[in-house]
């Protein structure tokens, strides 16, 4: 079975811009989750989809938004970017709510 | 509420063991324990149920002591596959609410 995919791997945006991520999960995942990762603060939860809902939410500001289509792949949204926000942005895939997740390879946000 | 792991980082031998804690000052249901690579994306190695469970594979095992609230990931006779960074995540609730909560990381080197 093919992997956890994320588009694109790497980004470079200024402040001010907004910018939207893709994940495709693992064939048959129904949940995805998005994380936040950076060195001084580690892996910090952004929000987690199943069945195309939002199931849990994190504690990020608004800007930081998500969905889930039906074949399962998940974008995340983050509108007005701000420095702080670069990071690598993980997704990750479950089959369901519980267990074990999958994670992709990430993408790496730049914001000047 | 993000667990503590120790040791921060270790530098192992190939063939010497080594011992990561992750503790929480909050009751927990459960305990995941990944690998990261650098650069790669974070790989699951195990799932801890509160219980006080063990569990292991290859070399490497963990156990989760409920009245500690604390996790330890056993590490025996280390490959040169072993080097990465080891995070635990933790949940506080069971049900289909996930919700993990990550450690900072323990940064290990195997050397030959």
């Amino acid at each position: 079975k093919a992997g956890v995919t994320q588009t694109p791997r790497y980004l470079i945006k200024t402040r001010g811009q907004q910018v939207t991520l893709s994940c495709s999960p693992i064939s048959g995942h129904r949940s995805v989750s998005w994380y936040q990762q950076t060195p001084g603060q580690g892996l910090q939860f952004l929000f987690e989809y199943f069945s195309e809902t939002q199931r849990n939410k994190g504690n990020f500001p608004g800007r930081f938004s998500g969905r889930q289509f039906s074949n399962s792949r998940s974008e995340m949204n983050v509108s007005t970017l701000e420095l702080g926000d670069s990071a690598l942005y993980l997704c990750a895939s479950s089959l369901g709510l519980v267990g074990a997740q999958y994670f992709g390879p990430g993408t790496r946000l730049l914001v000047l | 509420q993000q667990p503590v792991q120790s040791p921060q980082a270790v530098i192992l031998r190939e063939g010497e063991d080594a011992v990561i804690n992750c503790s929480s000052s909050k009751a927990l249901y459960s305990v995941h324990w990944y690998r990261q690579k650098h650069g790669e994306a974070p790989i699951f190695l195990m799932i801890l149920l509160k219980g006080g469970e063990q569990k292991g594979h290859d070399k490497i095992s963990a156990s989760f002591n409920e009245k500690k609230q604390q996790s330890s990931l056993y590490l025996t006779a280390s490959q040169l596959s072993y080097s990465g960074t080891y995070f635990c995540g933790t949940e506080m609730n069971a049900g289909n609410n996930r919700k993990l909560i990550w450690g900072l990381g323990t940064s290990l080197a195997v050397n030959p």
